[in-house]
């Protein structure tokens, strides 16, 4: 239990246009939503933290409106790379924590590798 | 805000042997430190992890100690095999729904 997902697992784009990467928990309800973002060798710089129905909380730094973040339903939240250019090709990760028992557990998807050209 | 340093940045042992990575964290209120484990080109994996009201938590060859007092904790891996190889993230939060902190990772080789 407790699987979450991404779509794409990598994606190469042009300088100029948007990306939009999928998360999904696939067997439990997640009620928050995390984004994160991932040099190599380096840890995990958490983006934002998304609530379904709710606007999603930016990190200090973090273009709100270059990242888009959608969380329109307990299982599903999107992150939109708009204008992507090649300082933001990086691992995109995506975590969710549940109801209940899971409110506390974060779990992860495989992440998606976006490089813009 | 919360602050996560965790050491050593890497660590090579013998398979057989045990490696112990060590984390410190800042906030007192913190109560949820878990532990992620990360191969290359993936997502992190939850391994264990521990909640303040608890001092130690075992899972077969894993274990993970907190105290409270000090502020850090510590993931023990005995039995180490190559397949434990990989990069080990401890975290920090206050607890359900909560964003983790991260300490900066260990990259730990197991030689056979």
């Amino acid at each position: 239990g407790a699987v979450v997902s991404q779509h794409p697992s990598w994606v190469i784009c042009k300088s100029g246009t948007s990306v939009k990467i999928e998360c999904r928990s696939l067997d439990f309800q997640a009620t928050t939503m995390f984004w994160y973002r991932q040099f190599p060798k380096q840890s995990l710089m958490l983006m934002a933290t998304s609530n379904e129905g709710s606007k999603a909380t930016y990190e200090q730094g973090v273009e709100k409106d270059k990242f888009l973040i959608n969380h329109a339903s307990l299982t599903l939240s999107t992150l939109t790379v708009t204008s992507a250019h090649p300082e933001d090709s990086s691992f995109y990760i995506c975590s969710a924590s549940g109801v209940g028992g899971r409110a506390y557990e974060q779990y992860f998807g495989p992440g998606t590798r976006l490089t813009v050209t | 805000g919360e602050n996560v340093e965790q050491h050593p940045s890497t660590l090579s042992v013998q398979e057989g042997d045990s490696a112990v990575i060590k984390c410190t964290y800042s906030d007192s209120a913190s109560n949820y430190f878990p532990w992620y484990k990360q191969e290359l080109g993936k997502g992190p994996q939850l391994i264990i992890d521990i909640r303040s009201n608890v001092g130690e938590k075992k899972d077969q060859r894993i274990a993970v100690t907190l105290n409270k007092t000090a502020k850090h904790f510590s993931l023990h891996i005995t039995e180490t095999q190559p397949e434990d190889s990989a990069v080990y993230f401890c975290a920090a939060s206050m607890g359900a729904g909560n964003k983790l902190t991260f300490g900066g990772g260990t990259r730990v080789l197991v030689k056979p």
